[in-house]
This record gives structure tokens, sequence and C-alpha cells, in this order.
């Protein structure tokens, strides 16, 4: 059983610049999820992904998409870069679209804006 | 809506020493509730989950919670520490059939030897 691996675990980037953040759900997982954590914070939600769909968005503006694709893996997409997205984003998979059964989170990309 | 709040952004406590996590919780259905450790450059780990089941949970690495209604509570606790404990402690809450977690500001555990 694979877990959920996220890429890159480390990027900079210039504000102004566009970023694609990736991760491979576990096996048998059919959502993920998104959460931006800044420095001394906890997680935001950002959105889910379930079965190829959005099933839900935090407050977060439109310039952060996403794509989930067929094998459930997933795509984090943030334009026009500001230097106060420098965090960890975090990936969670899941299974069912719910929070009745455990999230298991990746490693992180940790995403510096310059 | 649901919220929650940890109380003490630091805890710092002796090895061998009695570990207790604040949690409390605000929602306006019956929630779960879930603590996640985070150690230094990692992702979330799973320490436990409460889901409507019994109200005291155990969980991995020794760590248990027990889930108070009247208080809103739920405490994260552990007998005696040891200094591999030592990380980033978040308490969340979600709602059966909801999608997200919804997190605390983070307790950071300190361990002394």
């Amino acid at each position: 059983e694979t877990g959920v691996t996220q890429s890159p675990t480390h990027l900079i980037k210039t504000r102004g610049q566009q970023v694609t953040l990736r991760c491979s759900s576990q096996s048998g997982h059919n959502t993920v999820s998104w959460y931006q954590q800044a420095l001394g914070q906890g997680p935001q939600f950002i959105f889910q992904y379930y079965r190829e769909e959005e099933n839900g968005r935090g407050n977060f503006p439109p310039r952060f998409s996403g794509l989930q694709f067929p094998n459930y893996s997933s795509e984090l997409n943030v334009n026009a870069l500001e230097l106060d997205d420098s965090a960890l984003y975090l990936c969670a998979s899941s299974s069912g679209g719910q929070l009745n059964t455990e999230a298991f989170f990746g490693q992180g990309t940790r995403l510096t804006v310059v | 809506a649901q919220s929650v709040t940890q109380l003490g952004s630091h805890v710092s406590v002796s090895e061998g020493a009695l570990v207790l996590l604040r949690c409390n919780y605000s929602s306006s259905v019956p929630p779960y509730l879930f603590w996640y450790v985070q150690y230094p450059n990692q992702g979330l780990q799973l320490l436990l989950k409460y889901t409507s089941a019994a109200t005291l949970v155990k969980g991995i690495n020794g760590f248990e919670a027990e889930f108070k209604k009247s208080e809103t509570s739920f405490h994260l606790t552990k007998p005696s520490a040891h200094m591999s404990d030592a990380a980033e402690y978040f308490c969340a809450v979600s709602v059966p059939q909801g999608g997200k977690l919804i997190f605390g500001q983070g307790t950071e555990l300190s361990v002394k030897p």
C-alpha cells in the first residue's frame, strides 16, 4: 500500500508567477483535499476533489484552482503568486468524499514566494 | 459552523510527566474530532479520532482523548511523556457527511530530559 506523495518537496517562485503542485493519493482512495499551512498556523482548507469533481471549497480566491485525474491524483495550481502564498501545502487523501474515514496526509510542498 | 480552539501555543513537560493538551470545539451538530501530530518538516499523522462511538478514545503512541459534550472539550493526554513526543499537535473538527477538517492553531509540545 503506497502512501500519499507530493512533489516537489520545496520550490521558490517569484511574485506574479504561476505554480503547480502535485499529489498522488493513497491506493484505494478517491478523494483528495488540499490545505495551506502558513508558518506557525494550523492548516487551512483550500478545496477537495471527489471522483474528479470539486466537492467543497474554502475561503481562497479563484487564482487557487485544482484538478483531479482519473487515477485520483491531483494538482493544485496557483496563479499570480503573492508573498502571502508562501506556506506548506498539504495534500490529504481519503475515500468516499467524507471524513468518516481517516485522511492520510502527504509530507507537503514548501512554497516560498520572493 | 465549526471551530476549534487550542489553549496554549506552547506546552513544556519533563520526560515521564503527564501530557495534557487542551482543545475546545464549537459545532452546531454532533462533531467528529481528531488529533494530529506534526514532526518538523513532515506532514500530519493521525493520533486518534472521535466519531460518536466511545467517548474515551485511545490512539497511537499511548495517547488518548476524552470527548466531553457538556464542556465541548476533547483534551489529549498521555500518562508519561517521552522525548520522541516533542512535536506540534493539532486538534481538528469535522461533521458527519462533511468533507473538510477545521484545525486549531496548534500546540507545540517540548519534552525536557
